[in-house]
């Protein structure tokens, strides 16, 4: 079955500095991956996806992700972090038309 | 705004009672998804119904069940309810059967239980 891992729960950066989460997946088929940020109190938001193509790939708020096939990586990286990135950040991964199964989650502190 | 609407935002219910969360997808979305999320178990994966019909399931307790109308809403349903049902539910809809289609999620139903 498909799975994702996110190891560690909680990374904290100092603002302007580099912004990298890591997850890993297990699939015996090409697998579909995303990443979503959730705001506290809020609902899952996705920053970005992977389908097929190219594989680095562009979202939101100045986030991208590279899928790596031969590391079973999607990685999430930002340059420069903003206050405003402080959340939570959620992998996910889906094969055909199942279930999005997600990671355990990291939460994102940014400092000042 | 995702397009997803969920209610109740909060219900504070006793044990051993029966609650009804109900979630209307986005406009053309066949498919809609129920997640559970709790501190120690993270997100988790309860049901999905595509067009009226359950298409996959994951970890749902048997007190639970859900359904989805011919107008598309979903409604789960939660009964006999335990002190460790209190979670965020989430629902999520997307356009449909393809896997690269993204899901959408809701603001979420705060369920506490006492």
């Amino acid at each position: 079955a498909q799975s994702v891992t996110q190891l560690g729960s909680h990374v904290s950066v100092s603002e302007g500095a580099l912004v990298l989460l890591r997850c890993n997946y297990s699939s015996s088929v090409p697998p579909y991956l995303f990443w979503y940020v959730q705001y506290p109190n809020q609902g899952l938001q996705l920053l970005l996806k992977y389908t097929t193509g190219a594989t680095l790939v562009k979202g939101i708020n100045g986030f991208e992700a590279e899928f790596k096939k031969s590391e079973t990586s999607f990685h999430l990286t930002k340059p420069s972090a903003h206050m405003s990135d402080a959340a939570e950040y959620f992998c996910a991964v889906k094969v055909g038309s199942e279930k999005l199964v997600f990671g355990k989650g990291m939460k994102l502190t940014v400092n000042p | 705004d995702s397009g997803v609407t969920q209610t109740p935002k909060h219900l504070i219910t006793a044990t051993g009672q029966r609650v009804t969360l109900r979630c209307s997808p986005r406009s053309g979305d066949l498919s809609v998804y129920w997640y559970q999320q709790s501190l120690d178990q993270g997100l988790q994966f309860l049901i999905q119904y595509y067009n009226g019909e359950e298409r996959a399931k994951g970890n749902i307790l048997e007190r639970f069940s859900a359904q989805q109308f011919p107008d598309l809403h979903s409604e789960l349903n939660l009964s006999s309810l335990e002190l460790g049902d209190s979670a965020l539910y989430f629902c999520a809809s997307s356009s449909g059967g393809a896997g690269n289609t993204e899901a959408f999620f809701g603001q979420g139903t705060r369920l506490t239980v006492v």
